[in-house]
């Protein structure tokens, strides 16, 4: 059981934008640097976002990070096909001492 | 460049022990400025961190899984490892050894992953 809750998927046509919301609480959120991961069927998650809008090297500025109060939003601008995959939110829980990932949000592009 | 290798028993039947190795090439696990831990993913199912442990021998480990985790490191081999007793079918997953800066909290954000290693449990 997740305490970050993400929708569960999010479509737009190529070009497009698209926002994925993580919705958490005070004792992380609200608390915590965040972050977040594209995985592709099959393969290794990848590192996107870390410490709420920094990209690792090589992470396109098509993906972009933000954080108000208890929630985050990964945004993803000039959408492609090959974004497509399943993005998570992870974060430490300083409540619950344990790191979590959100419930994952499956991007498709129309 | 970092490469973290998993190797694990891929087969395994209800109520054995789990031993999973990380082997860690191209860095060192001794450093101050890393975690080192394990994520696993359950077929077709979300991310769900196992624990982490430093270099100096801290370990932190999910609340779900701590009476039945042992994580440790041997620095001589430059790997760590895993321990999960009495598993069930609701431990089969792949499992992701990984690396986390160390910041405020003992996981913030994994650059580096292995590739994985499937633990099936099945009787």
């Amino acid at each position: 059981q997740s305490v970050l809750t993400q929708p569960p998927s999010v479509s737009a046509a190529p070009g497009q934008k698209v926002s994925i919301s993580c919705s958490g609480n005070s004792s992380n959120i609200g608390l915590n640097y965040i972050s977040w991961y594209q995985q592709f069927p099959g393969t290794v998650p990848k590192l996107l976002i870390y410490d709420n809008n920094k990209r690792p090297s090589g992470i396109p500025d098509r993906f972009s990070g933000s954080k108000s109060g208890t929630s985050a939003t990964l945004g993803i601008t000039g959408l492609q096909t090959g974004d497509e995959a399943d993005y998570y939110c992870g974060i430490w829980d300083s409540s619950l001492s344990a790191y979590f990932f959100g419930t994952a949000t499956k991007v498709t592009v129309l | 460049q970092l490469q973290l290798q998993e190797s694990g028993p891929g087969l395994m039947k209800p109520s054995e022990t789990l031993s999973l190795t990380c082997t860690v090439s191209g860095g060192s696990i001794s450093t101050n400025d890393y975690y080192w831990g394990w994520i696993r993913q359950p077929p077709g199912k979300a991310l769900e961190w196992i624990g982490t442990i430093y270099s100096r021998g801290s370990t932190f480990y999910n609340p779900s899984l701590k009476s039945r985790l042992i994580m440790s490191l041997d620095t001589s081999k430059n790997r760590f490892s895993l321990i999960l007793t009495s598993v069930t079918a609701a431990d089969t997953a792949v499992y992701y050894c990984v690396r986390s800066r160390v910041k405020a909290t003992p996981a913030d954000h994994f650059d580096s992953w292995g590739q994985g290693t499937l633990v099936t449990v099945s009787s």
